[in-house]
């Protein structure tokens, strides 16, 4: 079955950068978006950008250009986001969901998020 | 970029009865790319509804999407105890893809 793992949760100062990575299993890893989703404490969600391993592409959010690096591995079939110049503002659980791909459908499956906290 | 505004805020409604959540968008979307989650506290996100109407895998078949351009709806027609839950809509048609703000089913 599809799963998506991801890393466990960060304490950041503001300025610092973070990486979060979600391992996944269960489909060809390289066939598929990967969406990075974010959601602020009591608040919406985010939408932040997309990698596709195939194509080598990513595309940003303009919000974050600039400051985010989406990557991936295939040999372990892993992705990362990673943010630079960390705020306040940027507490937030960070989420994977993987995107369309043969015969399915975008934001089916996602990892349980990884929190990641910026505090002085 | 494209917002989506969804109402009402809240929504507070007994188990068996029907609700009705509404997600308006500022410029028209295309079907295809328009979707309904849930969300339960401390939870990642269920995608419940892709292009606007059709059920994901596992969905029971309560949960029902419509609409076109602008106006999109999602359906609960008799809500579950489990059903009580924030649900967003988001547009992939247009970068970035956005969600709406939520609406919050709690039990009256």
């Amino acid at each position: 079955q599809v799963q998506l793992v991801q890393s466990g949760a960060e304490v950041k100062k503001p300025g610092a950068s973070v990486k979060v990575s979600c391992k996944t299993s269960g489909y060809t890893f390289s066939d598929y978006y990967m969406h990075w989703v974010r959601q602020a404490p009591g608040q919406g969600l985010e939408w932040m950008g997309w990698m596709h391993p195939n194509a080598g592409g990513t595309h940003y959010s303009e919000k974050f250009q600039g400051r985010i690096t989406m990557t991936w591995d295939t040999s372990i079939n892993t992705a990362y986001m990673e943010l630079s110049g960390l705020a306040s503002d940027d507490t937030a659980i960070y989420y994977c969901a993987r995107g369309g791909g043969p015969g399915s459908y975008p934001f089916g499956y996602w990892g349980r998020g990884t929190l990641v906290t910026v505090s002085s | 970029e494209t917002v989506l505004t969804q109402s009402p805020g809240t929504l507070s409604l007994s188990p068996g009865e029907r609700a009705t959540l509404s997600c308006r968008a500022s410029q028209s979307v295309t079907s295809t790319y328009l979707a309904w989650f849930q969300q339960k506290p401390g939870q990642a996100p269920t995608l419940l509804i892709y292009g606007a109407s059709s059920r994901a895998t596992g969905i029971p078949d309560r949960f029902s999407g419509s609409g076109s351009g602008t106006d999109f709806t999602l359906t609960i027609s008799r809500l579950e105890p489990e059903d009580f839950a924030v649900y967003y809509c988001q547009q992939y048609h247009y970068s970035p893809f956005t969600f709406g703000g939520g609406t919050k089913v709690e039990i009256k």
